[in-house]
């Protein structure tokens, strides 16, 4: 199975600021994805991250407040924008081989003051 | 309907013994694959088994095995021989074909292993 490696593993933002975070495979994934993880919740997707062109956002979350990259098949980055305490979670990117796998990296620990 | 339920919030084993996490799962879809994760309070997701739907036999990784009962929309997880660094969230998720492959997640049960 791939390696997958997330950076930053946390940090502390102002309010209004933004918080970029990367995503690095050390081989070629088909599909990736980003996901948000509250206190206290479970995990909801925010987006599947597609390789060349526009990613594709679920219910709730948008392109301005989550804008996503993702120039090739190793790598990909989600920036958090203008943040507010609200935004205060875990972030995860995951790959998926579509069997019988499918990995997180680390996670970004995420709290705005 | 919720697509994947974890009924269990919280649960506790006595070290050594076995148990099993709960998880009832609603698709239509015939091709799907069920996963269960660990997330320590480090905050990372573990991943531990895979059931796709298509298996004929139940799935087992080391002290985990999963018991799949395809007709009753059962996954349910069996950690043997608990550890106290089992001690952690689990979740299950189901991955479905016609929904873009994405995963959706249950709620959770933490898992307490007692000395």
């Amino acid at each position: 199975s791939a390696v997958i490696s997330q950076k930053p593993s946390r940090d502390i933002c102002q309010r209004g600021t933004s918080l970029t975070i990367q995503c690095q495979v050390d081989s070629q994934v088909t599909m990736m994805f980003w996901y948000r993880q509250q206190p206290g919740q479970s995990l909801t997707l925010i987006a599947t991250a597609n390789q060349g062109s526009e990613a594709t956002y679920e219910s709730g979350f948008v392109i301005d407040k989550f804008p996503i990259s993702r120039p090739n098949l190793t790598f990909s980055t989600l920036t958090v924008s203008n943040l507010s305490p609200e935004d205060s979670s875990i972030y995860l990117c995951s790959y998926d081989n579509l069997n019988t796998e499918a990995f997180f990296g680390q996670g970004t620990r995420l709290t705005v003051v | 309907a919720q697509k994947i339920t974890q009924t269990q919030p919280g649960m506790f084993v006595q070290e050594k013994e076995a148990v099993t996490l709960d998880c009832t799962y609603d698709t239509s879809d015939p091709s799907y694959g069920l996963f269960w994760y660990k997330q320590p309070s480090s905050g990372e997701m573990i991943f531990l088994i895979y059931q796709g739907s298509y298996d004929q036999q139940n799935a087992t990784e080391g002290r985990y095995s999963l018991n799949f009962q395809k007709a009753r929309k059962s996954a349910n997880l069996v950690i043997s021989a608990s550890q106290l660094g089992d001690s952690a969230m689990y979740f299950c998720a189901m991955r479905e074909q016609e929904y873009g492959n994405k995963l959706v997640f249950g709620a959770g049960t933490i898992l307490r292993v007692k000395s």
